[in-house]
Protein backbone atom coordinates (compact mmCIF):
# COMPACT_ATOMS: atom_id res chain seq x y z
CA UNK A 1 0.00 0.00 0.00
CA UNK A 2 1.08 3.56 -1.14
CA UNK A 3 2.52 5.65 1.93
CA UNK A 4 3.31 9.42 2.41
CA UNK A 5 6.16 10.54 4.40
CA UNK A 6 6.60 13.70 6.18
CA UNK A 7 9.35 15.08 8.75
CA UNK A 8 7.04 14.97 12.18
CA UNK A 9 8.18 18.49 13.24
CA UNK A 10 9.68 21.96 11.81
CA UNK A 11 10.73 24.61 13.51
CA UNK A 12 11.05 28.24 12.57
CA UNK A 13 11.23 32.28 13.34
CA UNK A 14 8.89 34.33 12.55
CA UNK A 15 9.38 36.02 8.64
CA UNK A 16 11.76 32.83 7.82
CA UNK A 17 11.01 30.61 4.93
CA UNK A 18 8.94 27.23 6.47
CA UNK A 19 9.37 23.59 4.06
CA UNK A 20 7.50 20.72 5.19
CA UNK A 21 8.33 18.11 2.91
CA UNK A 22 6.21 14.58 2.02
CA UNK A 23 7.90 11.78 0.32
CA UNK A 24 6.61 9.19 -1.32
CA UNK A 25 7.27 6.72 -4.33
CA UNK A 26 6.74 7.95 -7.18
CA UNK A 27 4.96 11.58 -5.87
CA UNK A 28 5.48 13.61 -8.79
CA UNK A 29 3.18 10.44 -10.44
CA UNK A 30 0.45 11.75 -8.71
CA UNK A 31 -1.56 15.42 -7.51
CA UNK A 32 -0.75 16.75 -4.20
CA UNK A 33 -3.13 18.45 -1.80
CA UNK A 34 -1.79 19.98 1.56
CA UNK A 35 -4.45 20.82 4.47
CA UNK A 36 -3.62 23.45 7.50
CA UNK A 37 -4.86 22.23 10.72
CA UNK A 38 -4.77 24.14 14.06
CA UNK A 39 -5.87 23.16 17.31
CA UNK A 40 -9.57 22.34 17.97
CA UNK A 41 -10.56 23.09 14.23
CA UNK A 42 -10.88 21.29 11.10
CA UNK A 43 -8.82 20.71 8.37
CA UNK A 44 -7.93 23.67 5.91
CA UNK A 45 -7.27 23.28 1.99
CA UNK A 46 -4.00 25.10 1.72
CA UNK A 47 -2.36 23.62 -1.77
CA UNK A 48 -4.19 21.68 -4.42
CA UNK A 49 -2.60 20.02 -7.14
CA UNK A 50 0.56 20.60 -6.03
CA UNK A 51 0.97 24.19 -6.74
CA UNK A 52 -2.67 25.73 -6.58
CA UNK A 53 -4.06 27.89 -3.90
CA UNK A 54 -7.45 27.71 -3.24
CA UNK A 55 -9.43 31.23 -2.83
CA UNK A 56 -8.23 33.58 0.40
CA UNK A 57 -5.07 31.57 1.06
CA UNK A 58 -2.34 34.09 1.33
CA UNK A 59 0.45 34.34 -1.32
CA UNK A 60 3.02 33.08 0.94
CA UNK A 61 1.88 29.39 0.67
CA UNK A 62 3.40 27.81 -2.62
CA UNK A 63 3.65 24.02 -2.94
CA UNK A 64 6.01 22.16 -5.54
CA UNK A 65 6.19 18.83 -6.48
CA UNK A 66 9.21 16.56 -7.92
CA UNK A 67 10.47 13.21 -8.10
CA UNK A 68 9.60 11.25 -4.68
CA UNK A 69 8.97 14.70 -2.59
CA UNK A 70 6.67 17.46 -2.74
CA UNK A 71 7.42 20.33 -0.71
CA UNK A 72 4.84 23.28 1.21
CA UNK A 73 6.75 26.51 1.45
CA UNK A 74 5.86 29.31 3.63
CA UNK A 75 7.04 32.32 3.07
CA UNK A 76 7.51 34.98 5.81
CA UNK A 77 6.18 32.50 8.10
CA UNK A 78 3.84 34.35 10.68
CA UNK A 79 2.78 33.31 14.39
CA UNK A 80 -0.70 32.59 12.68
CA UNK A 81 0.80 29.91 10.54
CA UNK A 82 1.43 27.31 13.52
CA UNK A 83 -0.22 24.41 12.72
CA UNK A 84 -0.07 21.07 11.90
CA UNK A 85 0.27 20.28 8.23
CA UNK A 86 -0.68 17.33 6.36
CA UNK A 87 -0.18 16.05 2.92
CA UNK A 88 -2.84 14.02 0.94
CA UNK A 89 -2.92 12.16 -2.49
CA UNK A 90 -4.70 9.76 -4.34
CA UNK A 91 -3.25 6.34 -5.60
CA UNK A 92 -5.43 4.26 -7.39
CA UNK A 93 -8.23 5.51 -6.20
CA UNK A 94 -7.44 5.04 -2.73
CA UNK A 95 -6.79 8.26 -0.38
CA UNK A 96 -3.46 8.43 1.41
CA UNK A 97 -2.34 11.13 4.15
CA UNK A 98 0.83 11.88 5.22
CA UNK A 99 1.52 10.92 9.14
CA UNK A 100 1.53 15.64 9.57
CA UNK A 101 3.77 17.81 10.26
CA UNK A 102 4.01 20.25 13.61
CA UNK A 103 5.22 23.47 12.41
CA UNK A 104 6.04 25.54 15.05
CA UNK A 105 6.77 28.93 14.94
CA UNK B 1 -22.91 29.91 1.98
CA UNK B 2 -21.38 26.74 1.67
CA UNK B 3 -22.03 24.47 4.42
CA UNK B 4 -21.52 20.37 5.59
CA UNK B 5 -22.84 19.63 9.03
CA UNK B 6 -22.30 16.41 10.18
CA UNK B 7 -24.31 14.46 12.97
CA UNK B 8 -24.85 11.23 14.39
CA UNK B 9 -21.99 10.76 16.43
CA UNK B 10 -22.12 9.47 19.75
CA UNK B 11 -21.17 7.40 22.79
CA UNK B 12 -21.56 3.87 21.85
CA UNK B 13 -20.47 0.08 22.73
CA UNK B 14 -17.97 -2.19 21.48
CA UNK B 15 -19.48 -4.17 18.68
CA UNK B 16 -22.40 -1.98 17.98
CA UNK B 17 -23.66 0.79 14.94
CA UNK B 18 -23.94 4.52 14.16
CA UNK B 19 -25.11 6.24 11.17
CA UNK B 20 -23.55 9.40 10.71
CA UNK B 21 -25.22 11.67 8.24
CA UNK B 22 -23.82 14.94 6.96
CA UNK B 23 -26.36 17.72 5.24
CA UNK B 24 -24.86 20.35 2.58
CA UNK B 25 -26.19 23.34 1.32
CA UNK B 26 -24.28 26.28 -1.10
CA UNK B 27 -23.51 24.51 -3.84
CA UNK B 28 -24.41 21.95 -6.44
CA UNK B 29 -24.38 18.25 -4.36
CA UNK B 30 -24.45 16.15 -7.08
CA UNK B 31 -21.56 17.99 -8.87
CA UNK B 32 -19.26 16.91 -6.06
CA UNK B 33 -18.23 13.36 -4.86
CA UNK B 34 -18.31 13.26 -0.69
CA UNK B 35 -15.43 11.83 1.56
CA UNK B 36 -15.55 11.06 5.11
CA UNK B 37 -12.11 11.44 7.03
CA UNK B 38 -11.73 10.67 10.46
CA UNK B 39 -9.26 11.59 13.35
CA UNK B 40 -8.41 9.35 16.75
CA UNK B 41 -7.51 11.54 19.80
CA UNK B 42 -4.53 13.07 19.15
CA UNK B 43 -3.84 11.41 15.87
CA UNK B 44 -3.31 12.37 12.14
CA UNK B 45 -6.04 12.47 9.43
CA UNK B 46 -7.08 8.45 8.34
CA UNK B 47 -9.11 9.27 4.78
CA UNK B 48 -12.27 6.38 5.81
CA UNK B 49 -14.47 6.55 2.57
CA UNK B 50 -15.40 8.28 -0.46
CA UNK B 51 -18.41 8.13 -3.21
CA UNK B 52 -18.64 9.29 -6.20
CA UNK B 53 -21.21 12.00 -7.49
CA UNK B 54 -23.80 10.10 -8.54
CA UNK B 55 -23.42 7.53 -6.03
CA UNK B 56 -22.33 4.45 -8.59
CA UNK B 57 -18.81 3.70 -7.19
CA UNK B 58 -17.99 3.92 -3.75
CA UNK B 59 -14.44 3.30 -2.03
CA UNK B 60 -13.49 2.48 1.57
CA UNK B 61 -10.01 2.28 3.50
CA UNK B 62 -9.28 -1.34 4.01
CA UNK B 63 -9.75 -0.41 8.31
CA UNK B 64 -13.25 -0.43 7.44
CA UNK B 65 -13.82 -2.53 4.39
CA UNK B 66 -16.89 -4.74 5.50
CA UNK B 67 -17.99 -2.31 8.32
CA UNK B 68 -18.71 0.87 6.87
CA UNK B 69 -21.02 1.61 4.05
CA UNK B 70 -21.02 5.28 2.25
CA UNK B 71 -24.20 6.42 0.70
CA UNK B 72 -25.54 9.39 -0.49
CA UNK B 73 -29.10 10.80 -1.38
CA UNK B 74 -29.17 13.62 -4.12
CA UNK B 75 -32.53 14.76 -3.36
CA UNK B 76 -31.51 15.63 -0.23
CA UNK B 77 -28.04 17.21 -0.44
CA UNK B 78 -26.77 14.71 1.93
CA UNK B 79 -24.19 11.40 2.72
CA UNK B 80 -24.52 9.08 5.18
CA UNK B 81 -21.65 6.86 6.53
CA UNK B 82 -22.91 3.63 8.46
CA UNK B 83 -20.28 2.12 10.78
CA UNK B 84 -21.01 -1.56 12.02
CA UNK B 85 -19.05 -3.89 14.76
CA UNK B 86 -17.31 -0.58 15.98
CA UNK B 87 -14.49 -0.86 18.32
CA UNK B 88 -12.14 1.31 20.63
CA UNK B 89 -10.04 1.62 17.20
CA UNK B 90 -13.24 3.39 15.60
CA UNK B 91 -13.09 6.46 17.83
CA UNK B 92 -12.46 9.77 17.09
CA UNK B 93 -14.04 12.87 14.73
CA UNK B 94 -15.50 11.78 11.76
CA UNK B 95 -15.14 14.91 8.68
CA UNK B 96 -17.59 15.02 6.07
CA UNK B 97 -15.75 16.58 3.33
CA UNK B 98 -17.02 18.22 -0.03
CA UNK B 99 -14.46 16.60 -2.45
CA UNK B 100 -13.49 17.95 -5.99
CA UNK B 101 -13.24 15.86 -9.13
CA UNK B 102 -11.62 17.21 -11.91
CA UNK B 103 -9.95 16.22 -15.67
CA UNK B 104 -6.47 18.24 -16.29
CA UNK B 105 -4.26 17.08 -19.24
CA UNK B 106 -5.65 13.32 -19.64
CA UNK B 107 -6.31 12.45 -15.88
CA UNK B 108 -7.82 13.79 -13.22
CA UNK B 109 -7.56 15.55 -9.85
CA UNK B 110 -9.00 15.59 -6.59
CA UNK B 111 -9.53 18.06 -3.51
CA UNK B 112 -10.95 18.01 -0.84
CA UNK B 113 -12.33 21.67 -0.31
CA UNK B 114 -14.74 22.46 2.27
CA UNK B 115 -14.84 20.25 5.43
CA UNK B 116 -17.09 20.31 7.91
CA UNK B 117 -16.84 20.55 11.91
CA UNK B 118 -17.43 16.58 12.71
CA UNK B 119 -18.71 14.93 14.67
CA UNK B 120 -17.61 12.43 17.74
CA UNK B 121 -18.22 8.73 17.89
CA UNK B 122 -17.05 7.09 20.93
CA UNK B 123 -16.22 3.23 21.09
CA UNK B 124 -16.29 2.54 25.05
CA UNK B 125 -17.98 0.21 27.17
Amino acid sequence: SYELIQTPSVSVSPGQTARISCSGERLDDKYVCWYQQKPGQSPLLVIYQDDKRPSGIPERFSGSNSGNTATLTISGTQAVDEADYYCQAWDMSIVFFGGGTKLTV
Amino acid sequence: QVQVVESGGGLVKPGGSLRLSCATSGFSFSDFYMTWVRQAPGKGLEWVSYITMSGSYTFYADSVKGRATISRDNGKNSVYLQMNSLSAEDTGVYYCVRTAALAAAGTWYHYMDVWGKGTTITVSS
